[in-house]
């Protein structure tokens, strides 16, 4: 596609329940990285992929977090036994290379109830 | 209690006039620097980026400074429109390579253009 992709583009799930957020980056775009956005606040970094490098997952807030990203392409980010706290906006973003332009998708409402 | 959120500073406009929104960055050895536009319910947009080796740069309507002394990122906004009405914010990359790649964003700024 043209742009990034994120699916769903809502999720509401039940409190205790693991959800799975994809997205799928701009094609040939090495670096891929996840953000989240809660109501009216800034976008807090959660783990950046480059290449076959090792991922920097310095931003994940818990255990519960994890992410993936398979044949350099699409990511995976996973929420382990959802809390309430977990509720935001998840943004993907990708970039041909590190320090050049990131592009986002328009990201994953997920509402945890 | 103890604020569990922060209000996004905001910067009320007249149409028309120019905007400055400024940025405070956090590590002097970031060498790569863009601001975004975020309207309601979308993915920030790309306006307009910066490397370290520069300290001015224009688009179209847009101005971007950098110093690097303090630390310090502007945009600037000529004759602002009513479009323009977004939050803003500014992130900072520590350029190529390995595990120094990632973005890291500012807290953001809110323009309000007033018709």
């Amino acid at each position: 596609g043209a742009g990034v992709s994120q699916s769903p583009s809502n999720k509401v799930t039940e409190k205790g329940k693991d959800v799975e957020l994809r997205c799928d980056p701009i094609s040939g775009h090495t670096a891929l990285y996840w953000y989240r956005q809660s109501l009216g606040q800034g976008l807090e970094f959660l783990i950046y992929f480059q290449g076959n490098s090792a991922p920097d997952k310095s931003g994940l807030p818990s255990d519960r977090f994890s992410a993936e990203r398979t044949g350099g392409s699409v990511s995976t980010l996973t929420i382990q036994r959802t809390q309430q706290e977990d509720s935001a906006v998840y943004l993907c973003a990708s970039s041909q290379l590190p320090g050049t332009e990131a592009f986002f998708g328009q990201g994953t409402r997920l509402t945890v109830v | 209690g103890e604020s569990v959120g922060l209000h996004l500073p905001t910067l009320s406009v007249q149409e028309g006039d120019n905007s400055i929104i400024n940025c405070a960055y956090s590590n002097s050895a970031s060498d790569y620097f863009i601001w975004y536009k975020q309207e309601s319910g979308k993915g920030p947009q790309f306006i307009i980026d910066i490397r370290s080796n520069m300290d001015k740069r224009q688009g179209q309507r847009v101005t971007v400074l950098l110093n690097k002394t303090v630390k310090h990122l502007s945009l600037q906004i000529a004759a602002t429109q009513p479009g323009d009405s977004a939050v803003y914010f500014c992130a900072e990359n520590m350029g190529y390579g390995g595990s120094q790649g990632n973005l890291i964003f500012g807290k953001g700024t809110k323009l309000s253009v007033k018709p």
